[in-house]
This record gives C-alpha cells, sequence and structure tokens, in this order.
C-alpha cells in the first residue's frame, strides 16, 4: 500500500511569513499533484509534476518534486489569507484512479 | 462556476432513509469518481467509472449504490447508512488517457446520518 505523509499536518502564520509543507512517500511515483481545498469547497488542483528535481512556480507558490520522486514540497512566499485552506499532495502511477492522496496540511494564516 | 456540480450541498438523514447524491460535469470528460472525505482521514476513493461502465469499487458496503448514466452524470444513491458514514463526499471527473490523472472536483455534498 503507497503512503504519502504530509507535514506539519496543521500551521497556523500570520500574513506575510514563509512557509514549507513537505509530502513524503517511500513509494516511487510518476507524478506529484498538489491541490489547495478551501472551506466548504472541494479540492482545486494547483499542479502536477512529473520529473524528478522539477521545480515550478505559481505566483508566491513554488514545488518541488524530490530526485527519487518519493517526496514533494511546497514553499510560500509571504502568506495571505487568501491562502488559506487545507492542501493535499496527491502521487499518480498513471491513471487519475491510481491517485494516493497525502494526509493534508491545514493551514491558516491570519492578519 | 465549476465544471463539476454536485446536489445537494447539504444532506441529514436518518439510519433508515432513502437519498440520492447527484454529481453532473461540463467539461467533457469521461471518467467521473466518487470519494470519501472523513476528517483525520486522507480522500478515500469508492468508485470508478469509465465511459459509463464501473471500472473500480474499493471494497464499498452495498448501502452505498452508484449509478452513471452517461459520461457526464454520477448519482450515489443512499440506504440504510450508518452514523460513520457522515462526511464530505467528492464527486471528481478526468479526461482519460492523461497518465498524470489530475482530477477535476465538485464542491462536495456533506451528509449527516443521525
Amino acid at each position: 500500500t503507497q503512503l504519502l505523509e504530509q507535514s506539519p499536518q496543521f500551521l497556523s502564520i500570520q500574513e506575510g511569513e514563509n512557509l514549507t509543507v513537505y509530502c513524503n512517500s517511500s513509494s516511487v511515483f510518476s507524478s506529484l499533484q498538489w491541490y489547495r481545498q478551501e472551506p466548504g469547497e472541494g479540492p482545486v488542483l494547483l499542479v502536477t509534476v512529473v520529473t524528478g528535481g522539477e521545480v515550478k512556480k505559481l505566483k508566491r507558490l513554488t514545488f518541488q518534486f524530490g530526485d527519487a520522486r518519493k517526496d514533494s514540497s511546497l514553499h510560500i512566499t509571504a502568506a495571505q489569507p487568501g491562502d488559506t485552506g487545507l492542501y493535499l499532495c496527491a502521487g499518480g502511477s498513471g491513471t487519475a484512479s491510481k491517485l494516493t492522496f497525502g494526509t493534508g496540511t491545514r493551514l491558516q494564516v491570519t492578519l | 462556476e465549476t465544471g463539476v456540480t454536485q446536489t445537494p450541498r447539504h444532506l441529514v438523514m436518518g439510519m433508515t432513509n432513502k437519498k440520492s447524491l447527484k454529481c453532473e460535469q461540463h467539461l467533457g470528460h469521461n471518467a467521473m469518481y466518487w470519494y470519501k472525505q472523513s476528517a483525520k482521514k486522507p480522500l478515500e476513493l469508492m468508485f470508478v467509472y469509465n465511459f459509463k461502465e464501473q471500472t473500480e469499487n474499493n471494497s464499498v458496503p452495498s448501502r452505498f449504490s452508484p449509478e452513471c448514466p452517461n459520461s457526464s452524470h454520477l448519482f450515489l444513491h443512499l440506504h440504510t447508512l450508518q452514523p460513520e458514514d457522515s462526511a464530505l463526499y467528492l464527486c471528481a471527473s478526468s479526461p482519460l488517457f492523461v497518465n498524470t490523472g489530475e482530477l477535476f472536483f465538485g464542491e462536495g455534498s456533506r451528509l449527516t446520518v443521525l
């Protein structure tokens, strides 16, 4: 069974601070996705990384896929209240039905 | 407006009731999914449909009965549920033959079983 552990589970920070969320597994994935889920909504895809060592940037968010394709990180620079939500990583092994979701990191950004 | 629409958004039912959740996608995808999201647990895949045919059932109890009349619509029929079935039920769709397998989720149906 493939497992994806995310850390930290909870994070409460003030606006303007930087943070990093980690997603770790002992399994190799062909792709790694990050989703954000706001309260009362479904998860929304942020990014997909597919190559070991790949770095993608989405405004203030930087995503990295580990060289061995077993782990990933999400770094947010100068967090804003709009970044509040549940961040989920998901490891892919082919089609969408083979996605393994992580345990989630709940982020709260306050003024 | 999301490309995947779920109704109802909230549902409260007794253990002897029968109700249904509905999902509709406007993205032209051919694969649809039901996921269960409970507190402190990773998303759990329940069912997968490809071109209206069920391709996966992850040991889901028979009190949950899915139906996919076409590639755009997906239902989850509920009967004699238990309180531990209370959760957020998420519908998702994806294009087939995309090996990175991104999912497009609806807003979810929050189910409470009394």
